[in-house]
């Protein structure tokens, strides 16, 4: 069974302070990686999508791939209370192009 | 507005009683899925379709049924639903799919409780 682990959280911040979340995925050979933002009782909403080794930034945000080492982080400069949310790391399965799997998210809260 | 609907938002329906949920969008998307989201699980994928007519298992796909009939469409089906199928539902799509690190545009969700 192909996984994506996450700390579940909740993982505590102060306000302007860089928030960094984690992401292992078991399958060797998927492709595309995504951050999810989800708020309590909402949608999950795109932050971020990698796809190469690297870093990958998007104002406040920094997607960081490792394909070697199966990890993908995404930081969060400048901390906001706005931030304090749910995110979800997902991974295309290569076993189907079209299947995706989702880690059960960490919940960030950003204190003033 | 680009949009992903679903109906009902909240469903309170007793064991064995056929229900479906519908999926509707309007950014002529190819790619459609099903997700449910329970507590600590995450979101898992239960069907996507990549066309009309094209649908596929995701990795809990038992006790649903999926069609796609037109291409704005793609209503989920519980054909004798049971109350480990409570759960949150979400539908979204995108234009070609999660390997083309395309967005998904998420529905609102459909809160299922199966007495």
């Amino acid at each position: 069974q192909k996984e994506v682990e996450q700390n579940s959280g909740p993982l505590s911040v102060p306000e302007g302070a860089i928030a960094s979340l984690n992401c292992t995925y078991s399958d060797r050979v998927s492709q595309s990686f995504f951050w999810y933002r989800q708020y309590s009782g909402k949608s999950p909403e795109l932050i971020m999508s990698i796809y190469s080794n690297g870093d990958k930034e998007d104002g406040r945000f920094t997607a960081q791939l490792n394909k070697a080492s199966q990890y993908v982080s995404l930081l969060i400069r400048d901390s906001q209370p706005s931030d304090s949310a749910t995110y979800l790391c997902a991974v295309n399965d290569d076993s189907s192009a079209s299947k995706i799997i989702f880690g059960s998210g960490t919940r960030l809260s950003i204190r003033p | 507005e680009a949009q992903v609907t679903q109906n009902p938002r909240y469903l309170i329906t007793v064991t064995g009683k056929k229900l479906t949920v519908t999926c509707s969008q309007n950014m002529n998307h190819e790619y459609m899925s099903w997700y449910r989201q329970d507590p600590g699980l995450g979101l898992r994928q239960i069907y996507y379709s990549m066309n009309v007519e094209v649908t596929d298992k995701g990795d809990v796909p038992e006790g649903y049924k999926v069609s796609r009939k037109e291409k704005r469409n793609f209503p989920l089906i519980l054909e004798s639903p049971s109350p480990n199928q409570t759960s949150l539902y979400f539908c979204a799509s995108s234009s070609l799919g999660p390997l083309y690190q395309e967005t998904q545009y998420f529905g609102p969700g459909t809160r299922l409780l199966v007495l």
